[in-house]
């Protein structure tokens, strides 16, 4: 099926270091979502987007919807440890390009993040 | 406060065996459910979706089969598993117009 192009695939950075990610679609979004997911968990939905344009801070996290609707990244200021992890984003399309009321969500590959004490 | 589960955590089955993952939620009416499948080092494959009881809508073809005998309950099951069954399957849930999922703590399934 589709899937969002997200990148990098991953970094090694060191604490403290500003972490930032994209991704980016050829389909327009109605909504944007980033989530985070720990090794042998689920993902925990960090930000959520609704409008194009739109930035929203969530503690050291910063998301932003493209103003295309085609794009949406992520950034982390001040890295930690416990930020290590693998970033996905999702989009859910517009439902006229999905044909129904039903948008379902389109993830990225993800972003694995490690980071060095 | 809304609450998902999943059981089992893990899973090791062999190659024809059936499978059945359960998937409940707490704290909400009428969720949207959701059966993802996430391969390792892949992002999430949407599988099954539902909007409610007995409305199973399919996005892959495959061996795979999903049922919601009640409101807040979502089954993945198969007859008979195939080694490329294997990964990580995550179920989720959503509620109103706004697709924002919530996911559960996600069963690892092993076919040897």
């Amino acid at each position: 099926g589709q899937q969002l192009n997200q990148s990098p695939q991953s970094m090694f950075i060191q604490e403290g270091e500003d972490v930032s990610m994209n991704c980016t679609s050829s389909s327009i979004f109605n909504t944007w979502l980033w989530y985070k997911q720990d090794p042998g968990e689920g993902p925990v939905l960090l930000i959520a987007l609704y409008k194009a344009g739109e930035l929203t801070s969530n503690g050291r996290l910063t998301a932003q919807f493209g103003i295309t609707r085609k794009d949406s990244f992520l950034n982390i200021s001040a890295s930690i440890p416990s930020d290590v992890g693998i970033y996905f984003c999702a989009g859910q399309e517009s439902p006229m390009n999905y044909g129904g009321s039903q948008g379902n969500l389109i993830f990225g590959k993800g972003t694995k993040l490690s980071v060095k004490p | 406060s809304q609450t998902i589960h999943q059981w089992p955590a893990t899973l090791v089955q062999p190659v024809g065996s059936p499978l059945s993952l359960e998937c409940t939620v707490e704290g909400t009416s009428n969720p949207n459910l959701y059966w993802y499948r996430q391969a390792a080092g892949r992002g999430l494959q949407l599988l099954f979706y539902s909007v409610g009881i007995g409305q199973i809508s399919s996005e892959v073809p495959q061996n795979l089969s999903a049922s919601r005998p009640q409101d807040r309950q979502f089954i993945l099951s198969s007859k008979k598993l195939l080694l490329s069954d294997s990964g990580f399957y995550l179920c989720a849930w959503s509620q109103g117009p706004i697709e924002t999922q919530y996911f559960g703590p996600g069963t690892r399934l092993l076919v040897l």
